[in-house]
């Protein structure tokens, strides 16, 4: 069975440019969560949907971030501008229940900022 | 979110000893999980509990749930070269407070032959 599918695995950018990162959910789960990870932070949530639905945003660091599931199999993390402090390991999880605990995780998308 | 302690926050073993590891946090979890991070990859989910004062295997990894429900440890036995990773506990709050997975900061476990 396929996992989580994130792409790019690894993005590097100038600031100020648009950057958007992909995820497709294990098929038949309800819920997507993205998480960004840095070595300060650890894993934080940013926002998660049930059924296609965002539920809670309030992780989303500020309005550059935005971040949308038009379908049950795909989600997209879009950062514009992008700053250098963006510079992190983005996840994506999806779980089967709406909300559910047992998250599942993408191998995640590597993102630089210059 | 709940802020969850996490430690050791590094350990350094050799091949076939044994490893434990806990979690606290300063208010009660519904569900404890605990998962695993290989550089260059996603955490893994290894086990999941339910329910204070349960204890469940997974192989060489047991787990359980603190009575308190404010804690949750792992154990690792027989440690081999491969269960070289970090190791997170995340805890899910009871319902209203959100879904959000809050996240220790992780143990970084190293194992030489």
């Amino acid at each position: 069975d396929a996992g989580v599918i994130q792409s790019p695995r690894h993005e590097v950018t100038e600031m100020g440019q648009e950057v958007t990162l992909r995820c497709k959910p294990i098929s038949g789960h309800n819920s997507l969560f993205w998480y960004r990870q840095t070595m300060m932070r650890g894993l934080e949530l940013l926002i998660y949907f049930n059924n296609n639905v965002p539920i809670d945003d309030s992780g989303m660091p500020e309005d550059r971030f935005s971040a949308k599931m038009p379908n049950a199999s795909f989600s997209t993390l879009k950062i514009q501008p992008s700053e250098p402090r963006d510079s992190a390991v983005y996840f994506c999880a999806s779980s089967l229940l709406a909300g559910g605990d047992e998250q599942y995780f993408g191998p995640g998308t590597r993102l630089t900022v210059t | 979110g709940q802020q969850l302690n996490q430690s050791p926050q590094s350990m350094f073993i050799q091949e076939g000893e044994d490893v434990s590891m806990n979690c606290t946090s300063s208010s009660i979890f519904n569900t404890w999980l605990w998962y695993k991070q290989d550089p260059g990859e996603g955490p893994v989910l290894l086990i999941a509990l339910y329910k204070a004062g349960e204890l469940t295997s997974n192989g060489r990894l047991t787990a359980q749930f603190g009575i308190t429900r404010k804690d949750s440890f792992l154990n690792i036995s027989a440690s081999i070269p491969s269960d070289v990773g970090i190791y997170f506990c995340a805890g899910q709050a009871p319902s209203g407070s959100g879904y959000a997975l809050n996240f220790g900061k992780g143990t970084s476990l190293l194992v030489t032959p």
